[in-house]
């Protein structure tokens, strides 16, 4: 079993649309959870990330953690072209120095 | 503040062979870490260097080896590359290796092996 587990899509939605993004995680001691955001031909880029469970929003973006669930979610309201992208979650252990990343997602934003 | 640096961009080789991919970090970051991202099973980590040391190591086989200099650049090493080896590779700085806000990748070095 991986440790995050994401399904790789691709997810299509109109421009407009909210978007729920959706991981799992199996390791007990991830401590921070992020979601990061890449481009085509780029490398991935830090989106948002939580400390333990909760909520946390910026702007358009709001990352949901569920520790008791162990579900990690991202919403995206009111979606742009801009937004189509591969967005990849994450859990890290601040005491094995290693960031553990799900599968990512293919975002397709349509104009 | 110039970002992460990865040299070469793309990379032919053939089976057998083997590959030196390079990671500048950004200026005052002294901890790197590197992944590989396939399409198949997305980023895996590699390993992580600090200040010269590797701190934690993934699950691949002894042909991926590593290495990080004093000024804090790394290289990673593939020996014997098989065709399963055709990847991006990724490299990631950060201050320390604890700050997660502080953790910046590079655009990659893209793997081909025939």
């Amino acid at each position: 079993q991986k440790e995050v587990e994401q399904d790789p899509g691709p997810l299509s939605v109109p421009e407009g649309a909210i978007v729920s993004l959706n991981c799992t995680y199996s390791n007990s001691a991830f401590q921070y959870f992020m979601w990061y955001r890449q481009y085509s031909r780029k490398g991935p880029e830090l989106l948002m990330y939580t400390y333990s469970s909760g909520n946390k929003e910026d702007g358009r973006f709001t990352a949901q953690v569920d520790k008791s669930s162990k579900y990690i979610s991202l919403f995206i309201r009111d979606s742009q072209p801009s937004d189509s992208a591969t967005y990849l979650c994450a859990g890290y252990n601040t005491g094995g120095f290693k960031t553990i990343f799900g599968a990512g997602t293919r975002l397709f934003v349509k104009a | 503040k110039a970002g992460v640096t990865q040299t070469p961009r793309y990379l032919i080789k053939t089976r057998g062979q083997q590959v030196t991919l390079s990671c500048s970090p950004i200026s005052g970051h002294r901890s790197v870490s590197w992944y590989q991202q396939t399409p198949g099973q997305g980023l895996q980590f590699l390993f992580e260097y600090f200040s010269e040391t590797q701190r934690n190591k993934g699950n691949f086989p002894g042909r991926f080896s590593g290495r990080q200099f004093s000024n804090s650049r790394s290289e990673m090493n593939v020996s014997t590359l098989e065709l399963g080896d055709s990847a991006l590779y990724l490299c990631a700085s950060s201050l320390d290796g604890t700050g997660i806000e502080t953790q910046y990748f590079g655009p990659g070095t893209r793997l081909l092996v025939l």
